[in-house]
């Protein structure tokens, strides 16, 4: 089946500063990369997504860049604010099963 | 547009007891999708339904677990004869019908299951 690695485990950033989160999946299969954001006790919440066929999104300070040779993608957070601070997830998806990442969990110092 | 609804929030079960989570999905969403999440981990797949049709169940443990999505009201995740190990955090998801099976999976507020 899929395995999802995802790095680093934590982060803390400075406010201002750009975060970088990377995954790395196993099967060529996958087709779809969404990230969702956690904060403690709440629901994981989509933030962004990726399909196999486009290589970059940007949503605002948000951007996700896939490399399908490479089976890796990243999330890019730049300007980041406190209400950043939250734990991230990666997933691949192959026929609608999420496989998620263990998550990083970001930390935005003010 | 409501998101989707799960309930209850927490659920208490003693050892040997039943545990009935419920999900009804966004409006107009016909996929519904159950994971689990254990303490400081990442969300597991458990199965993927759709209306009166289970479609993979892959994630979900041999014993003790079931899931249903009936043609009227929520879907059921059901887990019989509870164990300490059960206790997670249960996330439903949903998403449209689509041809091509990549539409984002908005997720539920979850249910905390807790086991004494």
């Amino acid at each position: 089946g899929e395995n999802v690695e995802q790095h680093p485990s934590t982060l803390s950033v400075q406010e201002g500063d750009s975060a970088v989160i990377k995954c790395t999946y196993s099967d060529s299969a996958s087709n779809y990369f969404p990230w969702y954001k956690q904060e403690l006790g709440k629901r994981p919440q989509l933030i962004i997504d990726i399909r196999s066929n486009v290589g970059e999104k940007k949503d605002q300070r948000i951007a996700v860049t896939l490399n399908k040779t490479a089976k890796h993608f990243s999330l890019h957070i730049t300007e980041t604010q406190p209400e950043d601070s939250a734990v991230y997830f990666c997933a691949a998806s192959i026929k609608r099963q999420l496989t998620f990442g263990s998550g990083t969990q970001l930390t935005v110092l003010p | 547009n409501a998101g989707v609804m799960q309930n209850p929030r927490h659920l208490v079960r003693r050892r040997g007891q039943e545990a009935r989570l419920r999900c009804s999905p966004m409006k107009g969403h016909s996929h519904v999708y159950w994971y689990r999440q254990l303490p400081e981990e990442g969300l597991k797949f458990m199965v993927y339904l759709q209306k009166e049709n289970i479609i993979d169940e892959s994630g979900m443990p041999k014993e003790r677990f079931s899931a249903e999505f009936p043609k009227e009201g929520p879907s059921i995740l059901r887990i019989q004869q509870v164990v300490r190990g059960d206790s997670a955090a249960y996330f439903c998801a949903s998403s449209p019908e689509t041809g091509d099976g990549n539409q984002p999976q908005h997720f539920g507020d979850g249910t905390r299951l807790s086991i004494l």
